[in-house]
């Protein structure tokens, strides 16, 4: 079974800064998608950034950016230039590229809380 | 599109009572999942369905809780009798077949006292 771990439960930045989640998973496929999910207070789930795992160009999305490894199974998410609204709670997930049925789900890290420090 | 819509947002019950969770999916979206958030378990999966049919429910806890998608536009998710410990935010998300994203709804606070 694919597991994925977030080994900072806790970050902060200064607004302006750059920060780095990290996240490690596991898995013995070659095939599958990385996402990272972000969480505010409302408790919404909002997508931030996905990756492919056939690409090897890292995804960008304005301000955030990951540093994908497959070899070394890192997925980190850097955000730059923080801004107050950044501050939330930040979800690594994974799911296979599989088409079998039972590998559509996804499967997330514990989180990383992100504080903005003004 | 409205997104995926979730009743109630917040449910506070009395142990031993039922409760019932409910999820419309994005129209066209041909998955559904639900999910549990705690503080002690994170996002765990419960349950997810293809086209109406059940796929994977091998995240659901206990016999206590049971899901159902009668058709493509409407989910939910029972809990009988309720428990303190199924305290937590349950979340229905849908995918469509051949997309890398799932949308997730704004969660349903579950409290059971």
């Amino acid at each position: 079974a694919q597991t994925v771990t977030q080994s900072q439960p806790e970050m902060s930045v200064q607004e302006a800064e750059t920060v780095t989640l990290s996240c490690t998973y596991d898995t013995s496929e070659s095939d599958y998608y990385l996402f990272w999910y972000k969480q505010p207070p409302s408790r919404q789930m909002i997508l931030v950034i996905r990756q492919e795992a056939y690409k090897q160009q890292n995804a960008t999305e304005n301000r955030f950016s990951v540093n994908f490894q497959k070899a070394a199974k890192s997925f980190s998410l850097k955000i730059s230039d923080s801004q107050l609204g950044d501050a939330a709670m930040y979800f690594c997930a994974y799911r296979s590229a599989r088409t079998f049925q039972g590998a559509q789900k996804l499967v997330f890290g514990q989180g990383t809380r992100l504080t903005i420090n003004p | 599109d409205a997104g995926v819509i979730q009743s109630p947002r917040h449910e506070v019950t009395e142990m031993g009572q039922e409760v019932t969770l409910r999820c419309k999916p994005i129209s066209g979206h041909d998955y559904l999942f639900w999910y549990r958030q705690t503080m002690m378990r994170g996002l765990e999966l419960l349950i997810y369905f293809n086209n109406n049919v059940p796929i994977d429910d091998s995240g659901m806890p206990e016999d206590r809780f049971s899901a159902k998608m009668p058709n493509a536009s409407f989910s939910t998710l029972k809990i009988q009798p309720s428990e303190p410990r199924d305290s937590a935010v349950y979340f229905c998300a849908t995918r469509q077949w051949a997309k890398r994203q799932q949308f997730f709804g704004p969660g349903t606070r579950l409290t059971v006292l």
